[in-house]
């Protein structure tokens, strides 16, 4: 099955306390994402992938880290996690970003930072 | 630069119409899209409109684009309980650097 999935599905953690939320797709999509969902602003970008090792910043990159070493995974790094990255995040991947492309959207992640 | 905006919030009755609305401020969009997201889950594509087109329909769900306006809606026809969720609009953005920007949400809620 076609799909897009993230780890763990929900995470509550402390500040300070390193933590990587994982991606993986396994529809050899070239373009992968993380969003972050929060009430009253809908979903903010925060960081891209359009090809393996090609990764650049969203709108809101600022505490968050990601790596693209295989085409497959995407993994979203948080080094120092405050409370204010408590959030909701996905995890989105298309073909490519030329234009239409359907973007698949992994089931999301609950993280709260105490 | 590129802003999506809806109202947060629309209540229907079972049965009735639901009109969600969107607004855009880049008109080098090239595709605008609906997603819906269901309680728990992640967003799922709902439909998508070309922006050198005026409507798209797709059974339940009609799709009208004014680019004049920069305004795009969302009609679902026979509104179900099960259309209760929260709807994205999306932009796909061309300017000098490719990117998609989604909306704030629209939550429908759908009653009996």
């Amino acid at each position: 099955e076609a799909q897009v999935t993230q780890n763990p599905r929900y995470l509550i953690t402390v500040t300070g306390k390193k933590l990587t939320v994982t991606c993986s797709q396994n529809m050899n999509h070239e373009y992968m994402s993380w969003y972050r969902q929060d009430p009253g602003l809908g979903l903010r970008q925060i960081y891209y992938s359009m090809n393996v090792e090609v990764t650049d910043k969203g709108d809101v990159p600022e505490g968050y880290k990601v790596s693209r070493k295989e085409k497959r995974n995407f993994p979203l790094i948080l080094e120092s996690p405050s409370p204010n990255q408590t959030s909701l995040y996905f995890c989105a991947s298309s073909l490519d970003l030329g234009s239409y492309n359907e973007q698949f959207f992994g089931p999301g992640t609950r993280l709260t930072v105490l | 630069g590129e802003d999506v905006e809806q109202s947060l919030f629309l209540s229907v009755r079972e049965g009735d119409s639901s009109v969600i609305n969107c607004t855009y401020t880049d008109s080098s969009s090239t595709y605008l899209y609906w997603y819906k997201q269901e309680p728990g889950a992640g967003l799922q594509l709902l439909t998508y409109i070309f922006s050198n087109m005026d409507m798209k329909q797709d059974q339940r769900l009609t799709v009208l684009l004014n680019k004049k306006d920069k305004h795009l809606s969302l009609r679902i026809a026979d509104t179900q309980t099960g259309d209760s969720a929260i709807y994205f609009c999306a932009e796909f953005y061309t300017g000098t650097a490719s990117k998609l920007t989604f909306g704030t949400g629209t939550r429908l809620q759908v009653t009996l």
